[in-house]
């Protein structure tokens, strides 16, 4: 069974700028989450969607948003890039909601903000 | 909100040797605890969870926890260290009956030879 997987694996991008994450779950599991994980903030979760519903939103500007498609694929967007975004965006996906199952991680995408 | 708190942000240890990571949650309620690893340039992957039945947890690669009420602990042990467990390791709590996850801020385990 294939893994979580996210794309694209490395981008940059400056200021100003906006950025589109994509990630695909395994197939079966309806629940993706994303995280940002940064040295100095540790792991943050951004928002969890389920059946193409956001369930749950992290405490993040309004900036950074999400959808999820039918097929269960998900995608994240941040508009007006900031230096502070550069990070490690993560996607987790689960059968059902996160908080209780186990989330397969993908390997991430990592965004650097010049 | 529940929250985990990791002790050590960096443990170091002998190849062979003993491996414990310490990980303290606060819950209003019995919580679902969760440790994960992250080797460099990967995500994370469970290596066990705690959902209310036994205490003592065992995970891949021989680890284990042990869930402690009366001390909110669960902390994660390996009772002999190899090189290929030198990864990050992320402690996590969420409370039933809520959809929230929080993610301790990890503790970096290095194996000396």
């Amino acid at each position: 069974k294939a893994g979580v997987t996210q794309t694209p694996r490395y981008l940059i991008k400056t200021r100003g700028q906006q950025v589109t994450l994509s990630c695909s779950p395994i197939s079966g599991h309806r629940s993706v989450s994303w995280y940002q994980q940064t040295p100095g903030q540790g792991l943050q979760f951004l928002f969890e969607y389920f059946s193409e519903t956001q369930r749950n939103k992290g405490n993040f500007p309004g900036r950074f948003s999400g959808r999820q498609f039918s097929n269960s694929r998900s995608e994240m967007n941040v508009s007006t890039l900031e230096l502070g975004d550069s990070a490690l965006y993560l996607c987790a996906s689960s059968l059902a909601e996160r908080t209780y199952n186990e989330q397969f991680f993908g390997p991430g995408t990592r965004l650097t903000v010049l | 909100a529940q929250s985990v708190t990791q002790l050590g942000s960096h443990v170091s240890v002998s190849e062979g040797a003993l491996v414990l990571l310490r990980c303290n949650y606060s819950s209003s309620v019995p919580p679902y605890l969760f440790w994960y690893v992250q080797y460099p340039n990967q995500g994370l992957q469970l290596l066990l969870k705690y959902t209310s039945a036994a205490t003592l947890v065992k995970g891949i690669n021989g680890f284990e926890a042990e869930f402690k009420k009366s001390e909110t602990s669960f902390h994660l042990t390996k009772p002999s260290a190899h090189m290929s467990d030198a990864a990050e390791y992320f402690c996590a709590v969420s409370d039933r009956g809520n959809n929230d996850m929080r993610f301790g801020a990890g503790t970096r385990l290095t194996v000396k030879p």
